[in-house]
């Protein structure tokens, strides 16, 4: 069965760090998320991307977030100087359609820690 | 504003007893609701989702949920629970309000006991 690949799945990191979470969606799928989830709190959406470019961001994705689908199959979300409170896991997600009721395919998170 | 509640932070079932998971929303116009299950360790799943239609939804691993206009609910249910079914739940839904970005609920741990 077709899945959400996320690498690494922990990363620790010290404070001011640049880090690059990873995610291979599944191959025929066009829509790609970032959600976040830290400890104990809700799951949190970040960002959508479409046809190479962002097409929904939230509060949370300020300017030291960025996403980029490099080579046409990685999908990855750079923290440019990271902060304690980006100390989160982070899922990664693919759906085959846009549609407000498709369902997503999650990646099983990568973890981060922020020191 | 769009929302929605998990009013239970864990549900302990015995196996074989039927269970629920509660979930209720806010949101304006007509809600798309999901369940989504998170086992240890791994990532979220889908479960199910209401669009239209039937008001009672089945989906995978032998759950069910019911949409309940009146009462703006969505609980999640299953006859006979099993214990590999012990894991974290999460009810998330799609509105109008949030511009149809999935707005998760903070997840409900149900553990099933032998």
């Amino acid at each position: 069965e077709p899945e959400v690949t996320q690498t690494p799945s922990h990363q620790v990191t010290q404070m001011g760090q640049e880090v690059i979470l990873r995610c291979v969606p599944i191959s025929n799928h066009l829509y790609f998320y970032w959600y976040r989830q830290i400890l104990g709190q809700k799951v949190e959406f970040l960002v959508s991307f479409y046809n190479n470019e962002i097409s929904e961001k939230s509060e949370i994705f300020d300017d030291q977030f960025s996403v980029e689908r490099p080579d046409g199959s990685n999908f990855t979300l750079k923290i440019r100087s990271t902060k304690l409170e980006d100390s989160a896991m982070y899922f990664c997600a693919s759906s085959a359609d846009g549609t407000n009721t498709g369902e997503l395919f999650f990646g099983e998170g990568s973890r981060l820690t922020v020191l | 504003a769009q929302s929605v509640a998990q009013p239970e932070d864990q549900v302990n079932v015995a196996e074989g007893n039927p269970l629920t998971v509660k979930c209720t929303y806010s949101v304006s116009g007509n809600p798309y609701l999901f369940w989504y299950v998170q086992y240890p360790n791994r990532g979220l799943q889908f479960l199910l989702k209401y669009i239209t239609g039937d008001n009672l939804v089945k989906g995978s691993y032998g759950f069910e949920a019911e949409f309940n206009k009146s009462q703006t609910s969505f609980h999640l249910k299953k006859p006979s629970a099993l214990v590999s079914d012990s894991a974290l739940y999460f009810c998330a839904v799609r509105g109008i309000d949030s511009n149809y970005q999935l707005i998760w609920g903070a997840g409900t741990k149900l553990i099933i006991k032998p």
